[in-house]
């Protein structure tokens, strides 16, 4: 069984400050990793994922997140908030053969001016 | 190149109603994922289909029923609709495993369904 767990409903950062959200999982066969984004009323729009090789995995918009195995974690970071990340933020896990996704809870990250 | 497309994007219906609702994968994605997502709550898995088999079943209730048709589109039928059917329906699509990248599923913009 899967399962994803989203530390921080809700994370609040000022513009300009270093964004940090957990995702930590839980896998009996080698998971693949995935950060998606949603703007209000819209669609998800995949940030990046993780499936194999190298763990530090870049995504769109300067985000990036590092696959660590010993801690479970897959843990999205950008070094630097801008007003337009407000979104809410979704980690989710599947199979290494892909196939359905299990989402976490889902953090809502705001940016102060 | 084009996206997932999802129609309708709204819909309202009452209690006790059908609904039909259909999505258009990414041209060559052979896969196709049903979620539904409540107010405030994370996607959960309905169902999925991959050329044209159901590949897997979810938290879908038996009044609804889903297939994918030949030209890989899908619709996801909803019957006796209740209240607490009122969510966004997300469809998704991946390439198939010939393509690669068969992980990854690109999501469409959503249906949202309103239940009176």
């Amino acid at each position: 069984a899967q399962s994803v767990t989203q530390l921080g409903s809700h994370v609040s950062v000022s513009e300009g400050a270093l964004v940090l959200l957990r995702c930590n999982y839980s896998s009996s066969v080698p998971p693949y990793l995935f950060w998606y984004v949603q703007y209000p009323n819209q669609g998800l729009q995949l940030l990046l994922k993780y499936t194999t090789g190298a763990t530090l995995v870049k995504g769109i918009n300067g985000f990036e997140a590092e696959f660590k195995k010993s801690e479970t974690s897959f843990h999205l970071t950008k070094p630097s908030a801008h007003m337009s990340d407000a979104a809410e933020y979704f980690c989710a896990v599947s199979g290494n053969q892909g196939g359905k996704l299990i989402f976490g809870q889902g953090t809502e990250l705001s940016v102060k001016p | 190149a084009a996206g997932v497309i999802q129609s309708p994007r709204h819909l309202i219906k009452e209690k006790r109603e059908t609904a039909t609702l259909k999505c258009y994968p990414i041209s060559r994605h052979d896969t196709v994922y049903w979620y539904q997502q409540g107010p405030g709550q994370d996607p959960q898995f309905l169902i999925s289909f991959y050329e044209k088999m159901q590949s897997d079943k979810g938290s879908i209730p038996d009044r609804f029923s889903a297939q994918q048709f030949s030209d890989y589109h899908s619709e996801l039928n909803m019957s006796s609709l209740e209240l607490g059917d009122s969510a966004l329906y997300f469809c998704a699509s991946s390439p198939g495993p010939r393509d690669g990248n068969q992980e990854t599923q690109y999501f469409g913009p959503g249906t949202r369904l309103l239940v009176l």
